[in-house]
């Protein structure tokens, strides 16, 4: 069954610490996305993807680097870390998204708390 | 740029009763809609899309039209039960960029 993972899934850090946010797809999928979700706010896309080495920005990337190593991994850097992003991190994934597809499916989500 | 509008939550209603949601959208595209739900704990999963005017979507007895005139996606359902309380997203897909573009959400709590 089609899957996306994602670990941690709950980190704490200090206010100028570094943490990564790792996602994984089992889904054989192109697209992969990585969301932040505040209350008031809904889903907020940070970065996402349309393949291994490619990086598109979203609509709230500031404080935000991502990666894609491979078709299966995405990863999420947050260098200097603030309060500011203390939030609930989703990853997603589609396939070809052309047309009338595009379903997106969701990680479990990672709690962030900066301190 | 697109945007989505929803019903502001949170939304608080008896078993039984039945449940609007609203949605509107802009765009200058011919999206796909979709609406999403997100149970407690858990990440979004879609309920149901509709990538056509004038057609109507439906799952766990949920539904949706597809208004391309008034530019809106309505959610429905005639009798709601406990475990429909969830966070619901409306969704429309900008086609350009690749990207879904999300509305608020609305917090929808049932009570017994």
């Amino acid at each position: 069954e089609a899957a996306v993972t994602q670990s941690p899934r709950n980190k704490v850090t200090v206010t100028g610490g570094n943490v990564t946010l790792s996602c994984r797809q089992t889904n054989s999928h192109n697209y992969m996305y990585w969301y932040r979700q505040d209350t008031g706010h809904g889903l907020r896309l940070i970065h996402y993807s349309y393949g291994a080495g490619n990086l598109q920005i979203g609509d709230v990337p500031d404080g935000y680097k991502a990666t894609r190593t491979t078709q299966e991994d995405f990863f999420l850097l947050l260098e200097l870390a603030s309060p500011s992003q203390t939030s609930l991190y989703f990853c997603a994934s589609s396939g070809d998204w052309g047309g009338n597809y595009a379903e997106q499916f969701f990680g479990p989500g990672t709690r962030l708390t900066v301190l | 740029g697109d945007s989505v509008t929803q019903t502001e939550g949170p939304v608080t209603l008896s078993e039984g009763t039945s449940l609007t949601v609203n949605c509107s959208y802009e765009t200058k595209q011919y999206p796909t809609l979709f609406w999403y739900v997100q149970y407690p704990g858990e990440g979004p999963q879609l309920l149901f899309k509709v990538p056509k005017a004038n057609e109507k979507g439906s799952n766990r007895g949920f539904e949706a039209t597809y208004n391309k005139e008034a530019t809106s996606f309505h959610l429905q359902k005639a009798s709601v039960q406990e475990s429909d309380s969830a966070v619901y997203y409306c969704a429309l897909m900008n086609y350009n960029q690749g990207k879904l573009i999300f509305g608020q959400g609305t917090k929808l709590s049932i009570k017994p």
